[in-house]
């Protein structure tokens, strides 16, 4: 078991540059997620897909932020001219989707820091 | 936004004592869930209760459910130092595919 696999684990960028980061899930998981932490604080959902369908994305997610999941396998999350406030733990999860499962696996993270 | 409030923000305790936090939500739920994080790294699901349970354990865990007050507990029975965490509830609503949490119980169990 690989579990869910992101990388970077750290990013740091110059605000106003373009930042994309990967996400690997489990497997045979067909549901991901992209959640996003600030210190002291509990991650805050920003994106849903199942499968290559992204079905729901926070309204909190500003038109600088687009995901993708290509075949349905791994994700991508991009941020487009990075600001000060994008600076975050970005996290991965994913999940089987069958009745009663509602359980997510997530990845250890990356760091991003904007300067 | 989050709708779980946790309570008590941080806890510290000795070895060997019971570690107790609770967590109040807004919205009807389908299910809840606890998950812990340690500092810097992913969240690890502990244990989910559905919105027609009340109350439900997995080892030294034990997790409460009062939909009527909408609010959950987690309890760790003989903490040990490894169980240093963050402890985070999270809320599913129905007919929603995302996971609501909130800000966490920083717990410390001292050797």
């Amino acid at each position: 078991d690989t579990g869910v696999s992101q990388n970077p684990r750290h990013k740091i960028t110059k605000r106003g540059q373009n930042v994309t980061f990967r996400c690997d899930p489990i497997s045979e998981h067909n549901r991901l997620y992209w959640y996003r932490q600030t210190l002291g604080q509990g991650p805050e959902f920003l994106t849903y897909f199942q499968n290559e369908a992204q079905l729901e994305k926070s309204r909190l997610l500003s038109d600088r932020f687009s995901a993708e999941r290509p075949k349905g396998s791994f994700s991508t999350l991009e941020i487009q001219r990075t600001e000060q406030g994008d600076s975050a733990m970005y996290l991965c999860a994913s999940s089987l989707a069958f009745v009663g499962n509602e359980k997510l696996f997530f990845g250890s993270g990356t760091q991003l820091s904007v300067l | 936004s989050q709708q779980g409030e946790e309570d008590p923000q941080a806890l510290s305790i000795q070895e060997g004592e019971n570690a107790t936090m609770n967590c109040s939500y807004k919205t009807s739920i389908n299910n809840l869930q606890w998950y812990r994080q340690n500092s810097g790294r992913g969240l690890v699901h502990l244990i989910l209760i559905r919105s027609n349970e009340r109350e439900k354990h997995s080892g030294r865990l034990r997790v409460t459910l009062d939909t009527s007050k909408k609010s959950s507990s987690l309890l760790i029975t003989a903490s040990r130092a490894a169980d240093t965490a963050s402890y985070f509830c999270a809320t599913k609503g129905a007919g929603s595919y995302q996971l609501t949490f909130g800000k966490g119980t920083k717990l410390s169990v001292i050797p």
